[in-house]
């Protein structure tokens, strides 16, 4: 079984700050994707980032950077320079199984970023 | 390049009645998967389609079916429906890559 495990129901950022957003799993799979998701109040998942689990580097995207410590489980996300857009809950998530095939994501309960002036 | 496309946005259903749910994917993907999220929750995943064929599926009961064409759209349906299946609907496409992209969702209220 697979478990993700967000302990921050809601975090505040100054704009222009970064921010990190824990995330630490718990899975049997050998190989397994983690993924970040963002979802403003319109209700629609966006993509953010993507960490193989046989990865060598932590993964980026523009502003968004993944922390990925595999000893310890964890894959956090780094938000740098936070702009008021990014206010959202953000969802970590993970996929078991086989790289590069689709399977089921198990998210997290969710973070509430709110980004202030 | 149109994204994932879900209808209807919103529905009202009364206990009891069945509903349908539409999922279009992402050009290129033909893999398609169904989640759940009750308010203030995240995503639980309901089942997944490939090859017009269930793949996947997670831990709903057998009210819950689906189905995949073979232009790779997908339907969710939903009889005898409960007051505890108000949710946000979202569908995910996917092919050979990990990442999975998301509709907009349908937001399904029963009453």
């Amino acid at each position: 079984a697979q478990k993700i495990t967000q302990t921050q129901p809601g975090m505040f950022v100054q704009e222009k700050e970064a921010v990190t957003l824990d995330c630490t799993y718990d899975t049997s799979d050998p190989s397994y994707g983690l993924f970040w998701y963002k979802q403003p109040s319109s209700g629609e998942m966006i993509f953010l980032i993507y960490q193989g689990s046989y990865d060598q580097q932590n993964a980026t995207e523009g502003r968004y950077s993944l922390n990925f410590q595999k000893a310890r489980k964890s894959a956090n996300l780094v938000i740098s320079a936070s702009q008021l857009g990014d206010s959202a809950m953000y969802f970590c998530a993970m996929r078991g199984g086989n790289t590069g095939t689709a399977s089921k994501l198990t998210f997290g309960t969710g973070t509430r970023l709110q980004v202030t002036l | 390049d149109a994204g994932v496309t879900q209808s209807p946005t919103h529905l009202i259903k009364t206990r009891g009645q069945q509903v349908t749910l539409r999922c279009s994917p992402k050009s290129g993907h033909d893999t398609v998967s169904w989640y759940q999220q009750a308010l203030g929750q995240g995503p639980q995943f309901i089942f997944q389609y490939y090859e017009e064929e269930e793949r996947q599926r997670g831990n709903f009961p057998d009210r819950f079916s689906g189905h995949q064409f073979p232009n790779y759209s997908s339907e969710l349906n939903v009889n005898a429906l409960l007051l505890g299946d108000s949710a946000l609907y979202l569908c995910a496409s996917s092919s050979e890559s990990p990442e999975q992209y998301f509709g907009p969702g349908t937001r399904l209220t029963v009453t």
